[in-house]
Order: structure tokens, then sequence, then C-alpha cells
């Protein structure tokens, strides 16, 4: 019955690998996001997606590469992790309800992500 | 580049009190939420707020939204444990129905019993 998933919930890896996060949502919306919160709990978009089309894009390293392979998922690529990727990363998901905007977005529980 | 302000950042407060986080931001918006977080846990949607003058009240919360000072407030009243979250609130930016939220940097808030 979980409305946003995330797997895994903790991700420990060494620096220079490469690694996936995986998000999911049951909600029907037409929106998913990725977000990166850091040590000081400050939290910050990194990219949205719409239909699986991609919308926004933060000026995010392109290591960061998101693939949304229908509406329901968005996952996270990261190649060659960096100690300053250690962060928790949250998915989160909304409905376009027409021009004047979109609904609350919906939080996945968070992967935390350590980089040795 | 759109910023948002929360004050304060910590605050201690004992429980049955009052108190008031403020959320100033820098750009014109008519959206704006607030959502909590409890330690190492996801964000909790707490209100909606959509127009100027958007007053909205659950339990012992009210969130209310100023669009012209671009000011949102959190009243919380009679303060009790269970509150001891971190608060954020959030502006949007929506274009075309692209919805960017623009996160404040967060309240922490400790009822002491």
């Amino acid at each position: 019955d979980t409305a946003v998933s995330q797997t895994p919930k903790y991700l420990v890896t060494q620096m220079g690998n490469d690694k996936s996060i995986k998000c999911e949502q049951n909600l029907g919306h037409d929106t998913m996001y990725w977000y990166k919160q850091d040590s000081k709990k400050f939290l910050k978009i990194m990219f949205s997606y719409n239909n699986k089309e991609l919308i926004i894009n933060e000026t995010v390293p392109n290591r960061f590469s998101p693939k949304s392979p229908d509406k329901a998922h968005l996952n996270l690529h990261i190649n060659s992790l960096e100690l300053g990727d250690s962060a928790v990363y949250f998915c989160a998901s909304s409905q376009v309800i027409g021009a004047e905007g979109t609904d609350t977005q919906y939080f996945g529980p968070g992967t935390r992500l350590t980089v040795l | 580049e759109l910023k948002v302000e929360q004050n304060p950042l910590f605050l201690s407060m004992q429980e049955g009190k009052n108190y008031t986080i403020y959320c100033n931001y820098s750009t014109t918006s008519d959206r704006l939420y607030w959502y909590r977080q409890d330690p190492g846990k996801s964000l909790e949607s707490l209100f909606v707020l959509l127009s100027n003058g958007a007053v909205k009240q659950e339990g012992r919360l009210m969130a209310s939204l100023d669009t012209k000072a671009r000011l949102s407030t959190l009243h919380i009243t009679a303060a009790v444990h269970d509150l001891s979250a971190t608060y954020f609130c959030a502006v949007d930016i929506t274009n075309f129905g692209n919805e960017k939220l623009t996160f404040g940097t967060g309240t922490r808030l400790t009822i002491i019993p």
C-alpha cells in the first residue's frame, strides 16, 4: 500500500563505484522528482519527469542520470561516486491539475547514500 | 534565483507554549507548502496554501499565507512533545503545470516536557 517506495533504503559504497536507486509510485501521478538532502538537512530538487519526459534538470553533474521507463517509475543512476554525493535522496510524485499547477508532492522514504 | 528563508532555524520550547515559525521568500508565488520531517524519516505534507490570505488549521498547527508580503507563518498552539520535528516550507513556481518546489532551510523544533 506504500504510495511512493524507494530501494534500497541504505547504500554504502566506495568512491568511484556506480550505483542506482529505484523509485516507484502507485498513486497514478504524472510527475516524479528526485531531491537531495544534505547533512544540514537542506533539500534541493535535482530532476523532475512528467510522463517519462525530463522537465527539470537543476545543474546536477553529468554523473547523475535519471531514467523513467514509465510514468510510475523514476530511477537514478550515479556514476563514479564521490564523497560529496553522500546524502539522503528522496523521490517524490505529484499530479498535474491543469494550468494552475500541481497537487502536493508525496515523498518516498528516502535512500541514505554513504560514499567511503 | 528564488530564496526561501525560515526562522528560527532551531526552536526549543516548553510544552503548553505558543510559537510561530516564519517563512519568507523572494519571488512572487501564490502556492506554498508546509512539510514535517521526523528524524530519519520522509517528508509528510501538512498544509497547501493556494492564495493570498489563505489560512489552514489542523490540530495545534495553523498556517497562513500573505503573498503580498511574501510571508507564510506556521503557528503552534499549546505545544505537545509529539510536535517535535523539523518543519519545512516550500514555495512553488509552476510553469505550464511543471512544478518546481524550492524548500526553506527548515526549522528544527524541540518540545521540552
